[in-house]
């Protein structure tokens, strides 16, 4: 089956600077990779998504590319806040047998330090 | 539009007992996904419903089951309860207009097991 790594586990930067967190998935098949923000005492909520026939997104501070021929994916927000801190989840969709499969990276703890 | 709710929030179970938890999904949404997560283990998958059916099921003993009606409302249950169980229960729900399908998850089912 599928299987998503994801680095790094802990993260902290100063805000106003930009942090990277990186996946790489085993399944040439997957297709569809979202991205979630977790914070303390919530559920996982989608930030921002991208498909397999696109090399980049961004969506105000935070962008997504896709690199299908190594199997890797990166999150990257700039002018961190804050508010960013969380703990965030990368994930891979796989669509088969007319249902989505979606394996989870492990997640990275990210402190912004004011 | 009201997002996925999870009831209740929180549960103190002793082992052996076990255990029913509650998940509505965002309105017109089918698809209803459970998911375990726990520090060590990130999220980990149990099973998927779509038109109340089990579609999809992850790697766990059968002492996780669940259900959905027709309203799409899903339940999960937890027999003969372990230590190990504790974790934090979410369950997502998706519109299935795809593929791929965004997932929303629920604020989640926190389960302590003594």
């Amino acid at each position: 089956g599928e299987n998503v790594e994801q680095h790094p586990s802990t993260l902290s930067v100063q805000e106003g600077d930009s942090a990277v967190i990186k996946c790489t998935y085993s399944d040439s098949a997957s297709n569809y990779f979202p991205w979630y923000k977790q914070e303390l005492g919530k559920g996982p909520q989608l930030i921002i998504d991208i498909r397999s026939n696109v090399g980049e997104k961004k969506d105000q501070r935070i962008a997504v590319t896709l690199n299908k021929t190594a199997k890797h994916f990166s999150l990257h927000i700039t002018e961190t806040q804050p508010e960013d801190s969380a703990v965030y989840f990368c994930a891979a969709s796989l669509y088969s047998g007319g249902y989505q499969k979606v394996t989870f990276g492990i997640g990275t703890k990210l402190q912004v330090i004011p | 539009k009201a997002g996925v709710t999870q009831t209740p929030r929180y549960l103190i179970k002793t082992r052996g007992q076990q255990v029913t938890l509650s998940c509505s999904p965002i309105s017109g949404h089918r698809s209803v996904s459970w998911y375990q997560q726990t520090p060590g283990q990130g999220l980990q998958f149990l099973f998927e419903y779509f038109s109340e059916t089990q579609r999809n099921k992850g790697n766990f003993p059968g002492r996780f089951s669940g259900r959905q009606f027709s309203n799409s409302r899903s339940e999960m249950n937890v027999s003969t309860l372990e230590l190990g169980d504790s974790a934090l229960y979410l369950c997502a729900s998706s519109l299935e207009r795809g593929p791929p399908d965004e997932q929303y998850f629920g604020p989640g089912t926190r389960l302590t097991v003594t």
